[in-house]
């Protein structure tokens, strides 16, 4: 079975500084997408960034950006030029690729707060 | 990419009794699926809701606890039945197409908060 591992309760950055959060995965699958997710307080998740396994590439988004390494098993969050409204739960979720239904699995989740 | 309306956003209801949550969403989707997230805990996967068939459950939860209908390409319902405080949870439907793109990811409604007393 697949396994998403996020070993950070929480984290704490200052304003404008750089923080990354980790996450670790289990898989025999070969195809797979791999997810950062936000939840502030509104409960409402939000997509951050998404890797696909196939591509060697790091995915980025803006001030957000990841370190994938596919043989370690390793998918971490950079958030670059940290803002207040970075506040929130991050979940590290893995979804299998091909023909399958879908889901996510989810990490614990990391909170992070921002200092001003 | 789509836009989930779910409904209530919070209730507080006696155990025993039933809750049907809504999920609403703006265009078709391939995939429906309800999640719940316990206090201060991760998602896990209820199941998935299937149009025109019997949703498909996850180990742990069954059908005639959390009945679901997903009666069309649009729209699911999920029923927690016979309440107890353990089910007092957020539940949150979310969605997706099999496009490839990133706009037809996973996409989540704002959840209901259930409290059972």
């Amino acid at each position: 079975a697949q396994t998403v591992t996020q070993s950070q309760p929480e984290m704490s950055v200052q304003e404008a500084e750089t923080v990354t959060l980790s996450c670790t995965y289990d898989t025999s699958e070969s195809d797979y997408y791999l997810f950062w997710y936000k939840q502030p307080p509104s409960r409402q998740m939000i997509l951050v960034i998404r890797q696909e396994a196939y591509k060697q590439q790091n995915a980025t988004e803006n001030r957000f950006s990841v370190n994938f390494q596919k043989a370690a098993k390793s998918f971490s969050l950079k958030i670059s030029d940290s803002q207040l409204g970075d506040a929130a739960m991050y979940f590290c979720a893995y979804r299998k690729g091909g023909g399958s239904q879908g889901n996510l699995i989810f990490g614990k989740g990391t909170k992070l707060s921002v200092k001003p | 990419s789509a836009v989930i309306s779910q409904k209530p956003s919070r209730d507080i209801c006696q155990r025993g009794t039933s809750l049907t949550i809504q999920c609403q969403v703006d265009s078709q989707v391939t995939m429906m699926f309800w999640y719940r997230q316990q206090p201060g805990q991760s998602l896990t996967l209820i199941a998935t809701a299937n149009q025109g068939s019997e949703a498909t459950y996850e180990s742990g939860f069954v059908i005639d606890k959390f009945p679901i209908s997903r009666p069309n390409l649009t729209f699911s319902t999920l029923t927690v039945s016979n309440m107890s405080p353990e089910d007092s949870s957020i539940y949150l439907c979310s969605a997706r197409t099999n496009r490839g793109n990133r706009e037809n990811e996973a996409f989540f409604g704002q959840g209901t908060r259930l409290t059972v007393v």
